[in-house]
C-alpha cells in the first residue's frame, strides 16, 4: 500500500493568515494526489484533484502543487470557514489511502 | 450531478453483518463509480473499495477482503455495502462516494452521501 503523511498535525492560524499543509506518499504517485476539507459532523469535501486543479466552485485561496512524492495545499488568505481538517488522498494505486489529516484551528 | 441519500443508523453486536445502502437520483445512475469510505471516531477517513457503473467490477480493499461485498440494482438506483463478522473496531460513519464514468482515471468522488453510523457493540 502506498502511505501518505500529512504534517503538520495540528496548525494555529489567523484569519488573513496564508497557510500551507504538506503530504508526502511513500512512492512517486505522480500527480494522482487530492486535498478535501472536513468540518465536525460533515463528509469531506472534494478542493483540489489532479495535484493542482481545483475543484468546480472552490474558491481561488485554496491552491494545490507538487508531483511525485511532494505536495502542498495552500490557502493564500484564512476565512472563517476554513477552519476544519484537512486530508490528502492517494488515487494512483489501490488502495487508495488517505493522510492522518491536518487539524486547522484558530489562533 | 448526482445526490446520493444513504440509509439510517444501524446498531449490530460483535459477529453479525449489516447492509448499508446509497440511493441515487438527479442523474443517470449508470453514469457514476461509487466508492466506500469509512471513518471511525476521531479517526481519517478509510478507503474500502469501488464497484464499476454496471456493477460487475468491484475492486476491494485488501483489509477489508473476505468480510466486504459491494452491490449495485440499477432498477432502483442502489449501492449496497455488506460488512459481515463485525467487530467493535468497525464502529464507524460509512459513505458512500460518487465520481463520474467520463472522468479521467484516478478521478476522486466528489459526490458524497450523508454518511452512515454503524455502532457494534454488545
Amino acid at each position: 500500500d502506498i502511505q501518505v503523511t500529512q504534517s503538520p498535525s495540528s496548525l494555529s492560524a489567523s484569519v488573513g493568515d496564508r497557510v500551507t499543509f504538506s503530504c508526502r506518499a511513500s512512492q512517486s504517485i505522480s500527480t494522482y494526489l487530492n486535498w478535501y476539507q472536513q468540518k465536525p459532523g460533515k463528509a469531506p469535501k472534494l478542493l483540489i484533484y489532479a495535484a493542482s486543479s481545483l475543484q468546480s466552485g472552490v474558491p481561488s485561496r485554496f491552491s494545490g502543487s507538487g508531483s511525485g512524492t511532494d505536495f502542498t495545499l495552500t490557502i493564500s488568505s484564512l476565512q472563517p470557514e476554513d477552519f476544519a481538517t484537512y486530508y490528502c488522498q492517494q488515487s494512483y494505486s489501490t488502495p487508495i489511502t488517505f493522510g492522518q489529516g491536518t487539524r486547522l484551528e484558530i489562533k | 450531478q448526482v445526490q446520493l441519500v444513504q440509509s439510517g443508523a444501524e446498531v449490530k453486536k460483535p459477529g453479525a453483518s449489516v447492509k448499508v445502502s446509497c440511493k441515487a437520483s438527479g442523474d443517470t445512475f449508470t453514469n457514476y463509480y461509487i466508492h466506500w469510505v469509512r471513518q471511525a471516531p476521531g479517526q481519517g477517513p478509510e478507503w474500502m473499495g469501488i464497484i464499476n457503473p454496471g456493477g460487475y467490477r468491484m475492486t476491494y480493499a485488501p483489509k477489508f477482503q473476505g468480510r466486504v461485498t459491494m452491490t449495485r440494482d440499477t432498477s432502483t438506483s442502489t449501492v449496497y455495502l455488506q460488512l459481515s463478522s463485525l467487530r467493535s473496531e468497525d464502529t464507524a460513519v460509512y459513505y458512500c462516494a460518487g465520481v463520474s464514468s467520463a472522468a479521467a482515471a484516478g478521478t476522486p468522488p466528489d459526490y458524497w452521501g450523508q454518511g452512515t453510523l454503524v455502532t457494534v457493540s454488545s
